[in-house]
């Protein structure tokens, strides 16, 4: 079966700073990947995804995310953050060949500071 | 607009009182998901449908029921709620094609039972 960790739960960073999350899977063969971001009150919003190809994924609003097999990891970074970025973000996986069965981590909230 | 409509956004009920929270789609998708998001848990997938008529348990299906008999919509059924069923809900749908993987969400339903 698919798992997908976020080990960070809250995460605090300056206006203009870097942003990384991290996301860990777990998954047999090559999975599909995503992150979503969820602002409060509101539904979820998909931010990029990776099938295959090339590892480094660029998504909507300045995101972007790399794919690292040999780490099962797939980070969502931002060079610069602003502070409309404070949200809940989740990170999901998708096996390959059951496309409907998607699993989300447990997300990670930011709070960005002025 | 492209949208995954959900109804009632927010919903009170008593224990055991049976309830339908609607979901349609107008994208012509095939596969339609219903999850439930709790704080700390994240979403977890209750149920999920390839296709009309085709459906599959989740992660946690106990307590509900769901039927696709048209394309566009997939309703969600708890025939007896109990409390453990506060939740948020989120209906989704995406196409089953590999370029366009990922799925639109609803708005969500907050359901309260007491």
């Amino acid at each position: 079966a698919q798992s997908v960790t976020q080990p960070d739960i809250h995460i605090t960073v300056s206006e203009g700073a870097s942003l990384e999350l991290r996301c860990n899977y777990s998954y047999g063969a090559t999975p599909y990947l995503f992150w979503y971001v969820q602002s409060p009150g509101q539904g979820l919003q998909l931010l990029l995804k990776y099938f295959s190809g090339d590892t480094l994924v660029q998504g909507i609003k300045g995101f972007e995310a790399e794919f690292k097999r040999s780490q099962s990891s797939f980070n969502l970074r931002k060079p610069s953050v602003h502070w409309s970025d404070a949200a809940e973000y989740f990170c999901a996986v998708g096996a390959t060949g059951t496309a409907s069965k998607l699993t989300f981590g447990t997300g990670t909230r930011l709070q960005v500071t002025l | 607009e492209a949208q995954v409509t959900q109804n009632p956004r927010y919903l009170i009920t008593v224990t055991g009182k049976k309830l339908t929270v609607t979901c349609s789609q107008n994208m012509n998708h095939e596969y339609m998901s219903w999850y439930r998001q709790d704080p700390g848990l994240g979403l977890r997938q209750i149920y999920y449908s390839m296709n009309v008529e085709v459906t599959d348990k989740g992660d946690v299906p106990e307590g509900y029921k769901v039927s696709r008999k048209e394309k566009r919509n997939f309703p969600l059924i708890l025939e007896s709620p109990s409390p453990n069923q506060t939740s948020l809900y989120f209906c989704a749908s995406s196409t089953r094609d590999r370029g366009g993987y990922g799925y639109t969400f609803g708005s969500g339903t907050r359901l309260t039972v007491v």
